[in-house]
Formats: C-alpha cells, structure tokens, sequence
C-alpha cells in the first residue's frame, strides 16, 4: 500500500464547477501537510500548507482529518488556469521531516 | 518565485557516458533534495542533505551519486548513464518554518534525461 494516496484522475469539469480531491495517508505520526499544484512537464510549486483546523486561501480550502487520516481540497468556481496536477503531501519527522508525494490528481477545466 | 537552478535543462546523453546535473539555490537554505520523476508518476526521492558534508540516501534507490561541498550547491552525478536513467530529475531545498516546524519545498525546474 502506498503511503499517500489520491484519487485517481481524471477530472474533467466545466468552468465554475467546484471540484473536491481526497487524499489518504498510512503513517499516523504524520505531522504536516500540503497540498501542491503541477503543471504539465514543470515542477510542483507549493499551493496550501493544510492545518487541523482547516485552512482557506481564496478559492481554496483544505481539510485535515487526523482520525481518519485523511486531507481534502476543495476548488471552488474552477477557472481554466487551475488545471494542472495536484499533489497530496505528508511529511513525518520520525522519517526524517522527509516529504512523500502521492501520485497527484490531474484536473482538466474545461470552458 | 524561488531561486533554485538547475542545469541543464534537457541533456540527450548516450550509453556509457558520465554526467552532472547541476542544482544550486542562493536562498541560504540548509536541506536539499533530488527527485526522480517519470511521466505521469510521482516523485520519489533519491537523495537528500541537512548540510555541509551531509548526504543521505531516499526511499528509491538510485546509481546516483552526491556531493554537498558548499551549502548552495547539490549537484548528482550518473558515473555510467544507461536507458533506465531516463526520467525527470528534479532539485529541492527546504526551509524550517518557525512554527509548527513545517517545511516548505522549493523545486527547481528539472532536467530532463535522455539516455540513447
């Protein structure tokens, strides 16, 4: 089992559309957690750190549930500039504060 | 934008031959990382510094090697390139937040590897 994984992609959605990814994490002593975003052939550039409480920026808003393990992203009124891929990431300091990449989420908005 | 560099960009190398992908960063973090990436994969980490004279092996093994001489310089060097090195490298430094203790990644551009 991979230590973070996503959904898979995928997501398709018109312009205006609000789109949720999910995201599940293995190692309980997990203490932070991001969100980046991907574009095509370029590298990750960090969206959002994630807090317990929940945390917005714009039309962003992330999600941490550490009982379930689980981290969200919510995008909502989608514009065609916010598709690209989008990363989960976790990071243990009993690993070392090393960061663990999920596969990402690609997102296609379409107008 | 972060000031993390990569060179070369795009390298187109045959079979046998040595090489170093540079990666250097001016914003005096101490961590550096480098990951490798195929197309539509996700990052795995193959090597990784807390410093000056410090490298540590990632969760992918890799035939690369590293040097961390100077805090702002992380280069990796392939000494005998094959087919299977082709892949995305892409170069990471890291600052510590102060609370909470986070920290936040900065990628370089990537160099991308052909390997004939």
């Amino acid at each position: 089992r991979k230590e973070v994984e996503q959904d898979p992609g995928p997501f398709n959605v018109p312009e205006g559309a609000t789109v949720a990814f999910n995201c599940t994490y293995s190692n309980s002593a997990s203490q932070s957690f991001f969100w980046y975003r991907q574009d095509c052939r370029k590298e990750p550039k960090l969206l959002m750190s994630v807090y317990s409480s929940g945390n917005e920026d714009g039309r962003f808003t992330a999600q941490l549930n550490r009982a379930s393990q689980y981290i969200s992203l919510l995008i909502r009124d989608s514009k065609l500039s916010d598709s690209a891929t989008y990363l989960c990431v976790v990071a243990s300091y009993n690993q070392g504060g090393k960061l663990i990449f999920g596969q990402g989420t690609e997102l296609s908005v379409k107008p | 934008e972060a000031d993390i560099y990569q060179t070369p960009r795009y390298l187109v190398i045959g079979t046998g031959k040595k090489i170093t992908l540079e990666c250097s960063q001016t914003m005096g973090h101490d961590k550096m990382y480098w990951y490798q990436q195929d197309p539509g994969m996700e990052l795995h980490l193959i090597h990784y510094s807390y410093g000056v004279n410090s490298t540590e092996k990632g969760d992918l093994s890799s035939e690369s090697t590293v040097s961390r001489i100077r805090t702002e310089h992380f280069p990796l060097t392939l000494e005998s390139a094959r087919p299977s090195h082709t892949s995305q490298y892409l170069c990471a430094s890291s600052e510590l937040r102060g609370s909470g203790g986070t920290d936040t990644q900065y990628f370089g551009p990537g160099t991308r590897l052909t390997v004939l």
